[in-house]
């Protein structure tokens, strides 16, 4: 069965403190990964698409990569406005359909 | 550039009352989808809309029904609202058509429902 686990559920960070969200995944034939940030009360913001195993996107203090069974999201000396929650989903082959993970919780703490 | 707007943001119903959730994007985009967001569950798929005229059930549909208006709108309707439908529910849009790493989602900001 096609399914997607985000890991910690919840992480509290002090600014500058650096640490890494997972997101692993088990589905036939991966076409890709998306990672999205989520602030409370908004919808879901696209932040990258991580298209095969061993590539790496990076947007100001966040890099992403992924293998073949898992992505992380690397967070370089946070800062409080990073303090959202992440959500990962890949697409189910085949499909127009995405899995998405439950995310994490990140707080960052001044 | 407003993006994918939904109304309305907040909404309470009792038991056995309906209502419509209203999905409009200017993005020019083929696809729409409805999803709806549970605390400890990820986001999942109520309904989805190809194209204009074309609609298909996702992984919870029962309880709902959706209509793409126009290219720009895709609204979901609650006919005899339910406790368990209580949720947070997101439109979202893409270009393309189909799944995949280019098919890039675009979310509105939901609609908070509560349903006593």
């Amino acid at each position: 069965e096609d399914q997607v686990t985000q890991s910690p559920e919840a992480l509290r960070l002090q600014e500058g403190e650096s640490s890494s969200l997972n997101c692993s995944y088990t589905v036939s034939g991966l076409r890709g990964l998306f990672w999205y940030r989520q602030d409370p009360g908004k919808g879901p913001e696209f932040l990258f698409t991580l298209y095969s195993a061993g590539e790496e996107k990076e947007k100001e203090r966040l890099k992403a990569t992924l293998t073949k069974k898992e992505s992380f999201l690397h967070i370089t000396a946070p800062k409080p406005e990073d303090s959202a929650t992440y959500l990962c989903a890949v697409p189910v082959s085949g499909t127009y359909k995405y899995i998405f993970g439950t995310g994490t919780r990140l707080k960052v703490l001044a | 550039n407003a993006g994918v707007t939904q109304t309305p943001k907040f909404q309470v119903l009792k038991t056995g009352q309906s209502m419509t959730l209203q999905c409009a994007q200017d993005m020019n985009h083929n696809s729409m989808y409805w999803y709806r967001q549970d605390p400890g569950m990820g986001l999942r798929l109520i309904y989805y809309s190809a194209s204009e005229g074309t609609t298909d059930k996702g992984e919870v549909p029962n309880g709902y029904n959706v209509s793409r208006l126009n290219k720009r709108e895709f609204s979901l309707r609650l006919e005899s609202a339910a406790p368990s439908q209580t949720s947070v529910y997101f439109c979202a849009s893409s270009e393309l058509g189909a799944g995949g790493a280019k098919n890039i989602q675009y979310f509105g900001a939901g609609t908070r429902l509560s349903v006593l």
